[in-house]
């Protein structure tokens, strides 16, 4: 069974500073791997996204993400963050074209 | 020109009653959702359509019936609600094209949060 952890249910850090928000998954092929982030009140928006190919990828508002295989994770960073950064992110693995797991999410809080 | 739309965006009920939520998706994709978001935040999907089909259905009470009139449309009704079902349901659809490019990213709705008192 396909399965993803976040280890950090809730992180701050100050603005313009850097992120790094982890995630592990757990799949017996390659999977397929995702992060969203979900404003208060809103819906999930895709953030990026892993297929194949270049291991590191590179998605909106500055974000990137680097699948490393040999240690099953996901994690997502951005140089310097922004007070509008503040948001709950969700990782998620798809092994398949039918369901997609996600993490419980990670709070970020940004202070000024 | 929203892509994937829930309406109502709040609905406020009491226990025992009968109610619907209904979703619509412009993108011309075959596959769609019903997720459940509780109040820590974790996302549980519980149905999932492809061409009218159901397809995935996870272990959720036989009170919620999901219904897909059509490919562009996933309502979800739920029969004698309890107070656990106090969440915030998500509606998403899934691209169609190659793996490499539309195809398993999700598209979400902005919710419907419904409170049952």
């Amino acid at each position: 069974a396909q399965s993803v952890t976040q280890p950090d249910i809730h992180i701050t850090v100050s603005e313009g500073a850097s992120l790094e928000l982890r995630c592990n998954y757990s799949y017996g092929a390659t999977p397929y791997l995702f992060w969203y982030v979900q404003s208060p009140g809103q819906g999930l928006q895709l953030l990026l996204k892993y297929f194949s190919g270049d291991t590191l990828v590179q998605g909106i508002k500055g974000f990137e993400a680097e699948f490393k295989r040999s240690q099953s994770s996901f994690n997502l960073r951005k140089p310097s963050v922004h007070w509008s950064d503040a948001a709950e992110y969700f990782c998620a693995v798809s092994g398949g074209y039918q369901k997609v797991t996600f993490g419980t999410g990670t709070k970020l809080q940004v202070i000024p | 020109d929203t892509a994937v739309s829930q309406t109502p965006k709040y609905l406020v009920t009491q226990m025992g009653n009968d109610k619907s939520i209904k979703c619509e998706q412009n993108l011309g994709h075959d596959t769609m959702y019903w997720y459940k978001q509780d109040s820590k935040k974790f996302l549980k999907i519980m149905f999932s359509y492809n061409n009218k089909e159901l397809i995935i259905n996870e272990t959720v009470p036989n009170r919620f019936s999901p219904k897909s009139p059509d490919k562009a449309h996933l309502n979800l009704h739920i029969n004698s609600l309890e107070l656990g079902d106090s969440a915030v349901y998500f509606c998403a659809s899934r691209g169609t094209g190659t793996p490499t490019l539309a195809k398993n990213i999700q598209y979400f709705g902005a919710g419907t949060r419904l409170s049952v008192l």
